[in-house]
């Protein structure tokens, strides 16, 4: 599986747009790419996956270039409740459902 | 649609000692995996049960072992505990076969003394 580096920590205020940027060099072709959201004393949250291009949902926006060689998680107008570790990880289809190795996250911290 | 379930939420036990954490899958679901997730670090793959069996495995001890029941929940088994293995025990369920995520319970917090 694919090697994540993404920043370990990132601060914001309330009403921002954040963006995470995650490199993920060694990408292999079958690799999707899941963001997950997770709380102090709570298992991680599924954001939002992709594979190319542009993939918006009700929550985030995730950004992948041409080159799949890095992707940029994007939360518009954070408010307190967005402050979480977010973590990027890349596996195949079929691994979406199997093993997923996470790095350390990034922890983002929104302030008021 | 109740989603992954676990049991007990916290959990303190002392070195030596063998604990047993429990895991129910979201609805519909047919595989439990198990992760360790120490303070400030990301979660790391224990096992991956499907079909009652052991699919895949991380880098952890014999002293870890689990089972997965018919009717698909899973327990994972700590034997000869040691401070170490103080951690947040996460399962989370998926549907072999399919593209979609896996979803993780709240998990059980286990503080071994």
């Amino acid at each position: 599986l694919a090697k994540t580096t993404q920043p370990i920590s990132m601060d914001s205020y309330e009403g921002q747009e954040v963006n995470i940027t995650c490199s993920h060099n060694n990408i292999a072709t079958n690799d999707y790419i899941t963001w997950y959201q997770q709380f102090p004393s709570q298992g991680p949250r599924f954001i939002i996956q992709g594979y190319k291009t542009k993939v918006t949902n009700e929550v985030a926006s995730l950004f992948i270039p041409a080159d799949r060689k890095s992707s940029t998680l994007s939360l518009p107008r954070v408010s307190l409740s967005d402050t979480a570790v977010y973590y990027c990880l890349v596996g195949d289809s079929d691994n979406q459902g199997g093993k997923l190795i996470f790095g350390q996250g990034t922890e983002l911290s929104v302030k008021p | 649609d109740a989603g992954v379930t676990q049991s007990p939420t916290h959990l303190i036990k002392t070195r030596g000692q063998q604990v047993t954490l429990r895991c129910s899958p979201k609805s519909g679901h047919d595989t439990v995996s198990w992760y360790q997730q120490a303070l400030g670090q990301g979660p790391q793959f224990i096992f991956q049960y499907y079909e009652e069996e052991e699919r895949q495995r991380g880098n952890f001890p014999d002293r870890f072992s689990g089972h997965q029941f018919p009717n698909y929940s899973s327990e994972l088994n700590v034997n000869a505990l040691l401070l170490g293995d103080s951690a947040l025990y996460l399962c989370a369920s998926s549907l072999t076969g399919s593209t979609d995520t896996q979803y993780f319970g709240p998990g059980t917090r286990l503080t071994v003394l």
